[in-house]
C-alpha cells in the first residue's frame, strides 16, 4: 500500500543533542512538508520541499535542519539550537497544486 | 492577508444532534478547500474537498461541507454526531496565487461529542 511513514513514532533525547527525524513516502509525490505541533495547537510549518535537492524554510525553520538527496525520503534534523524541542512532528506530502496532502503518524519528540 | 479561520477553538455537542464547524477563508482567487480530521497523537486524514463544481460536497464518515463563495465560508457538517467523531478539525485552503502550492491551515477546531 502506498503511504507516508515517519519512525519513530516516540523519540526521547538528551537536551543539547541533535536528533533526526525520519519521513519516507512511496506515493511519488514531488512535494514533502514538516510541521510542528504543540499541545492543542495548529500546524505550523518548519521545512517544505518541491523538488529533489531543493528546499525551502517556513514559519518556524530556526534550529532545524532538512535534506532532500532522494524524492521519497524529507528527514529532519532537530538541532541543540531550537531552544524547545518537545513538540508532536508531522511530516506530509503532496503531488502538485490543488490534491490537498497525505501525513505520516507523526513523531513525538520528548527532549529531557 | 490570504488566510483561513476557524473562528471556535472548541464545538461541544450531544451525540445524535446535528454538528457544525465553521470556517471562512481570504484568498485572491478561486480557493481549493479542504477539511481534515486528527485524532490524538496521529496525523491529519483527509475527509473532503471543493474545487469545483457543486457547492456541497460529501466526504468520509458521513460529513459533507457547503461552500458558499459570497460568505467566504466552508463550513462542516454531520447530520448526527458521534462520540468518535470527537477529535480535532483542520480547514485548509490553497492559496492559488502561491505558485508552491502551500497548504494554509486553519488553527483547529476540537469537537466533544458527549453521550
Amino acid at each position: 500500500d502506498g503511504g507516508i511513514t515517519q519512525s519513530p513514532k516516540y523519540l526521547f533525547r538528551k537536551e543539547g543533542q541533535n536528533v533526526t527525524l525520519s519521513c519516507e513516502q512511496n506515493l511519488n509525490h514531488d512535494a514533502m512538508y514538516w510541521y510542528r505541533q504543540d499541545p492543542g495547537q495548529g500546524l505550523r510549518l518548519i521545512y517544505y520541499s518541491q523538488i529533489v535537492n531543493d528546499f525551502q524554510k517556513g514559519d518556524i525553520a530556526e534550529g532545524y535542519s532538512v535534506s532532500r538527496e532522494k524524492k521519497e525520503s524529507f528527514p529532519l534534523t532537530v538541532t541543540s539550537a531550537q531552544k524547545n524541542p518537545t513538540a508532536f512532528y508531522l511530516c506530509a506530502s503532496s503531488p502538485t497544486t490543488g490534491n490537498g496532502y497525505t501525513f505520516g503518524s507523526g513523531t513525538r519528540l520528548t527532549v529531557v | 492577508a490570504q488566510s483561513v479561520a476557524q473562528p471556535e477553538d472548541q464545538v461541544n455537542v450531544a451525540e445524535g444532534n446535528p454538528l457544525t464547524v465553521k470556517c471562512t477563508y481570504s484568498v485572491s482567487g478561486n480557493p481549493y478547500l479542504f477539511w481534515y480530521v486528527q485524532y490524538p497523537n496521529r496525523g491529519l486524514q483527509f475527509l473532503l474537498k471543493y474545487i469545483t463544481g457543486d457547492n456541497l460536497v460529501k466526504g468520509s464518515y458521513g460529513f459533507e461541507a457547503e461552500f458558499n463563495k459570497s460568505q467566504t465560508s466552508f463550513h462542516l457538517k454531520k447530520p448526527s454526531a458521534l462520540v468518535s467523531d470527537s477529535a480535532l478539525y483542520f480547514c485548509a485552503a490553497y492559496m492559488t496565487t502561491d505558485s508552491w502550492g502551500k497548504l494554509q491551515f486553519g488553527a483547529g477546531t476540537q469537537v466533544v461529542v458527549t453521550p
